[in-house]
């Protein structure tokens, strides 16, 4: 069984640039979810999804940052006008519907550079 | 004041230590706890899962939670240089968000 996937695992962009990052959650993972992580900081929540639905959103997600998951599968994260404050590591995390729901699993991440 | 507090460290210890790793919390509403460990530039790996107060142990690892205080514990016994890494607490409500705390750096010396 394969865990999370990330891809890119790095990205290097210039301020101003749109970025997209995909996630394959682990197979009959109904739940997905994306968070933050800045150096030295814990993962910060940014949304998640049941299936296709986008269930919650953080105020961290400004409207630059939009997130899908079509077909309840894999999902993408695009920010759009990038700035360096945007500057992360983007983690997605995957989890059963059945069972325990707070068990997630992570993805090693993708590591963007903003210059 | 953060939701979650965590000692950054770093801790520093001798192999074969007991290591006791530690997180407070401010919000009663907490009832699902986790501890991941997180190795530099990788995802973190769930490591401990404890719902409600109690202890709930796994090899070498023991969960504590102590409600009353918001306190909550992990423990790694006989620890080894492959256990030096970042350990980040987790915690959350009924809802799905997890809230972290900053992690702590630990290293384990030969």
């Amino acid at each position: 069984d394969t865990g999370v996937s990330q891809n890119p695992r790095h990205k290097i962009t210039k301020r101003g640039q749109n970025v997209t990052f995909r996630c394959d959650p682990i197979s009959e993972h109904n739940r997905l979810y994306w968070y933050r992580q800045t150096l030295g900081q814990g993962p910060e929540f940014l949304t998640y999804f049941q299936n296709e639905a986008q269930l919650e959103k953080s105020r961290l997600l400004s409207d630059r940052f939009s997130a899908e998951r079509p077909k309840g599968s894999f999902s993408t994260l695009e920010i759009q006008r990038t700035e360096q404050g945007d500057s992360a590591m983007y983690l997605c995390a995957s989890s059963p519907l059945a069972g325990v729901i707070h068990e997630q699993y992570f993805g090693p991440g993708t590591r963007l550079t903003v210059t | 004041q953060k939701e979650v507090e965590q000692d950054p460290g770093p801790l520093s210890v001798p192999e074969g230590a007991i290591v006791s790793l530690n997180c407070t919390y401010s919000n009663s509403a907490f009832q699902y706890f986790m501890w991941y460990r997180q190795y530099s530039r990788k995802g973190p790996e769930l490591l401990m899962y404890t719902y409600s107060s109690g202890n709930k142990e796994d090899g070498r690892f023991t969960a504590q939670v102590d409600k009353s205080s918001k306190y909550i514990s992990l423990f790694i016994r006989d620890s080894q240089p492959s256990d030096s890494a970042t350990y980040l607490c987790a915690m959350s409500d009924n809802t799905d968000k997890l809230i972290f705390g900053t992690g702590t750096r630990l290293q384990v010396f030969p």
